[in-house]
Formats: C-alpha cells, sequence, structure tokens
C-alpha cells in the first residue's frame, strides 16, 4: 500500500541545534507538504515540496523524487520550534488526498 | 494567506446522537476533504468530494458518517447516530485540485462523544 515513514518519531534539542526530519515514501509522489501541528492541535501548512530544494526562513526542505525520501532541516531551532511535524504525500492522485506521516515529535529545550 | 474555517471549533455530544460539523473551504478551491485524528494518533483520510459527490472514503467512513455540500453552503460532516469512538478532532481540508496542489487545512473541531 502506500505508506509514509518519518523519522525519528522523536527529537529533543538544545535551543539554537539544528534538526533534521527524515521522510519516505513508498511510490510516486505528485505532492509533498511539510505540516506543523502545535502542542494544542492545530495544523500549519511549513512548505510544499515534491522535488528538489525549498527554503523558507529557518526551514529548508529536500526531496530526491528517484529515492522517494524527503528532508526537513530546521536551522537555530527555538523552543517556539516545539510541536509535531508531519509529512503528507499525494501518491499520483491529483489532488484525490494527502497521506500522512506519523510526525516526529520535536521538543526544543531552553 | 486563505483559510479553511471549521464551526464549532468543541463539541461534546451524546452517544447516540447526531452531529453535524462544518466547514467552509478556501473559496475557489475544488476538492474537500475530511480527516480524523485520535488524541495522540496519527492523522487519517476519512473521505474527499468533488463536484457535488463522493470520490473516496476510507475505512474509516462509517455508514453512519455522509458529506455534503449544498449550493453556497458549508462542507459538512454528519455522524448519525455517534458512537464514543467517534471521539477525535476532525480536520476539514481542502485544495485546487490538480498536481502539486497545495491542501489547506481548518483547525479542527474537538469531538467528544459521552
Amino acid at each position: 500500500g502506500q505508506q509514509v515513514q518519518q523519522s525519528p518519531a522523536s527529537l529533543v534539542l538544545q535551543e539554537g541545534e539544528n534538526a533534521e526530519l527524515q521522510c519516505n515514501f513508498s511510490s510516486t509522489a505528485t505532492q509533498l507538504q511539510w505540516f506543523y501541528q502545535s502542542p494544542g492541535g492545530s495544523l500549519v501548512s511549513l512548505l510544499s515540496n515534491p522535488s528538489g530544494t525549498k527554503h523558507t526562513g529557518r526551514l529548508t526542505s529536500t526531496t530526491v523524487t528517484k529515492e522517494r525520501r524527503s528532508s526537513l532541516h530546521i536551522s537555530s531551532s527555538q523552543t517556539t520550534d516545539s510541536g509535531t511535524y508531519l509529512c503528507a504525500i499525494d501518491f499520483n492522485n491529483a489532488g484525490a488526498k494527502l497521506t500522512f506521516g506519523g510526525g516526529t515529535r520535536l521538543t526544543v529545550r531552553p | 494567506g486563505p483559510k479553511v474555517l471549521q464551526i464549532p471549533s468543541h463539541q461534546i455530544i451524546d452517544m447516540g446522537q447526531m452531529v453535524t460539523l462544518n466547514c467552509d473551504p478556501v473559496s475557489n478551491h475544488l476538492y474537500f476533504y475530511w480527516y480524523k485524528q485520535i488524541l495522540g494518533q496519527q492523522m487519517e483520510f476519512l473521505v474527499n468530494f468533488y463536484n457535488g459527490k463522493v470520490m473516496e472514503k476510507s475505512k474509516l467512513f462509517k455508514d453512519q458518517f455522509s458529506v455534503e455540500r449544498p449550493d453556497g453552503s458549508y462542507f459538512t460532516l454528519k455522524i448519525q447516530p455517534t458512537a464514543l469512538e467517534d471521539s477525535a478532532v476532525y480536520f476539514c481540508a481542502s485544495s485546487p485540485g490538480g498536481s502539486n496542489s497545495d491542501y489547506t487545512f481548518g483547525s479542527g473541531t474537538r469531538l467528544l462523544v459521552i
């Protein structure tokens, strides 16, 4: 079936350290979105990156389509970055649905 | 940016009663979705909706669930009757459709069935 695997499941950093989050997926992706889910539960789209490298602020995502993997790099982490990061894939369904990974729970300590 | 609005944000309901969750999608989006997230667990796809019809539903979309979007109105998820295991956060999303579409999610409705 179509699966999305995220690693690590959890990550603890000191403020100022960088984070590298991984997303591996089982088949062709026509869309890949990274989301942040706050401890309160609300969902925010961080960036869309089905292929190549994209930057926004302190975030950089690199997706290698042929290897079916994507990474999200967070530089100079802040305590407010704490929460869960979700990778979601549209598997060649052109808008039919997103399939979510299990997430990486990030804790940034002061 | 454009937002998906969900009403109500919280709902407590007695088991067996009917509940309707409302979603106001992004105005020019054509595809609508409902997702379910049980506390501490993965976000799971329930159903999508395009051109007035359900295109795909998951095994979580029980017979007690229904969706509709009457013209000019909310996209709704109705559960009738509710069961204890329906307690979860329900997220609505919308997208314009097509490859590389961005999906926009609402803030969720937290449903507690007691």
